[in-house]
C-alpha cells in the first residue's frame, strides 16, 4: 500500500484481557519496528523486525509482550493480559534496508485504553 | 546513541519564522541530526536531516555549526496547520533504535 496500515485505529478492553495489534508496512519495506507512546511522552522502543533476522526485542517490556512477523510483511503486536499501564498509543513504522538513517514511515497508531 | 535536549514547548503567530534548537553535546562523528513532526494523532514523520552547515527543503531548514553541539530546526511563515510536536534526533548511520524525546511541542496562533 502506500503508507503504513494499522488496525485497529482504536481499542478499548478489558484488564486481563488478551490483544492483538496489525501493522501492514509499505512494500518493499524490509525493516519494521513498533513503539509505545504514553499520553504527553515521546516515542519507547518495543521491537524491531529486518528481513529473515532475528527480531531485536529488547525493548519489550515485560514477557506479557510479543510479536510477530510473518516473511517481510505483516506484524502482529500481542499483549497478554493487559494492564492499565498497557494504555498507549502503539506505532508501528517500516524502511527500506540502508534508508533507516533517513527515517522510518510511520503508522497512525493503534490507541489501546485498557479499563 | 547521542542525547538531545529540546524546549519543551514554544508559542509562535501565524506568519512568523520559529526557530527550534536542539543541543547534542556528545554527538558521535558519524551521527546525523535529524528532525520528525508529530501530528495529533498520527505517527512521526520525517522532515529534514542534516550533517553539517545549512539544509534547506519545502518544509523547513536546518542549521548545525561547525562544532554540531547544537541544531535549528527553522520553519518559515508558519500557518496553523504547523502545530504539532517537533522531534529533534541524532542518529548513527545504519542505528536502527531510534530514540525519540518528549520533543518541542508547538503551538501556532492565529
Amino acid at each position: 500500500g502506500a503508507g503504513v496500515s494499522q488496525s485497529p485505529s482504536n481499542k478499548v478492553t478489558e484488564k486481563g484481557k488478551d490483544v492483538e495489534l496489525r501493522c501492514d508496512p509499505i512494500s518493499g519495506h524490509t525493516a519494521l519496528y513498533w513503539y509505545r507512546q504514553r499520553l504527553g511522552q515521546g516515542l519507547e522502543f518495543l521491537i524491531y523486525f529486518q528481513g529473515n533476522s532475528a527480531p531485536d526485542k529488547s525493548g519489550l517490556p515485560s514477557d506479557r509482550f510479543s510479536a510477530e512477523r510473518t516473511g517481510e510483511s505483516v506484524s502482529t503486536l500481542t499483549i497478554q493480559r493487559t494492564q492499565q499501564e498497557d494504555s498507549a498509543v502503539y506505532l508501528c513504522a517500516s524502511s527500506r534496508l540502508g534508508d533507516e538513517t533517513y527515517g522510518y514511515t510511520f503508522g497512525s497508531g493503534t490507541r489501546l485504553t485498557v479499563v | 546513541l547521542a542525547k538531545t535536549t529540546q524546549p519543551i514547548s514554544m508559542d509562535s503567530y501565524e506568519g512568523q519564522e520559529v526557530n527550534i534548537t536542539c543541543s547534542h553535546n556528545n554527538i558521535a562523528t558519524n551521527d546525523y541530526i535529524t528532525w520528525y513532526q508529530q501530528f495529533p494523532s498520527q505517527g512521526p514523520r520525517f522532515i529534514i536531516q542534516g550533517y553539517k552547515t545549512k539544509v534547506t527543503n519545502e518544509v523547513a531548514s536546518l542549521f548545525i555549526p561547525a562544532d554540531r553541539k547544537s541544531s535549528t530546526l527553522s520553519l518559515p511563515r508558519v500557518s496553523l496547520s504547523d502545530t504539532a510536536v517537533y522531534y529533534c534526533l541524532a542518529l548513527t548511520s545504519g542505528t536502527y533504535k531510534y530514540i525519540f524525546g518528549t520533543g518541542t511541542r508547538l503551538k501556532v496562533l492565529a
